[in-house]
């Protein structure tokens, strides 16, 4: 079973409205996750990262963590085309380590 | 405050040539991670470099290879190169001890034909 699991959709999403992006993952003693964008031919770019139960709110993003059902997930509200991108799940192992879902590639439709 | 460079940003081998890329952390990171990332997929862990020795590896063979300097640059080596090694490969810097995410560069694109 793989660590970390994102569906790879494409999602589609039209502008203006909320992006949810899931992320499911296998270790009980996960303790924080890092939440990554990437546009095409860049590098991963963090956005957020959550270290407790509940949610986190910056801006237009809030990351949702419930340790009890392993799974971590992300909103985009309002979402705008510069926000097309691939997000990418990420969970910190020992020495920091990241082991990354293999992606959810989101298209925001103007 | 220069962020993660890596270089080249290009590279183009032919199968079984050996490759050199090389990272310079953040200003003020001490560790370098390496990352692969094939088309489609996310980041792979290879190794990662603290204090100028190898100090957590993932599954990947020996062909590849690194090494971290006193001034705390990196090189990844990749020798016998085959077509499944065309990826895009990451560097990410961190400073420890500290639970802060990693900084990534912008990556070297390695095409092998």
């Amino acid at each position: 079973q793989k660590e970390v699991e994102q569906n790879s959709g494409p999602l589609s999403v039209p502008e203006g409205a909320i992006a949810s992006l899931n992320c499911t993952y296998s270790d009980r003693g996960s303790q924080s996750f890092f939440w990554y964008r990437q546009y095409s031919g860049k590098s991963p770019e963090l956005i957020m990262f959550i270290y407790s139960n509940g949610d986190k709110e910056d801006g237009r993003f809030t990351a949702q963590l419930n340790k009890a059902s392993q799974y971590v997930s992300l909103l985009i509200r309002d979402s705008q085309p510069s926000d097309s991108a691939t997000y990418l799940c990420a969970l910190p192992g020992g020495n920091e380590k990241l082991t990354f879902g293999t992606g959810t590639r989101l298209t925001i439709i103007p | 405050d220069a962020g993660v460079t890596q270089s080249p940003t290009h590279l183009i081998k032919t199968r079984g040539q050996q490759v050199t890329l090389r990272c310079s952390p953040k200003s003020g990171h001490d560790t370098v991670s390496w990352y692969q990332q094939a088309l489609g997929q996310g980041p792979q862990f290879i190794f990662q470099y603290y204090e100028e020795e190898e100090r957590q590896r993932g599954n990947f063979p020996d062909r590849f290879s690194g090494h971290q300097f006193p001034n705390y640059s990196s090189e990844l080596n990749v020798n016998a190169l085959l077509l499944g090694d065309s990826a895009l490969y990451l560097c990410a810097s961190s400073l420890q001890p500290t639970r802060q995410p990693q900084h990534f560069g912008d990556g070297t694109r390695l095409s092998i034909l």
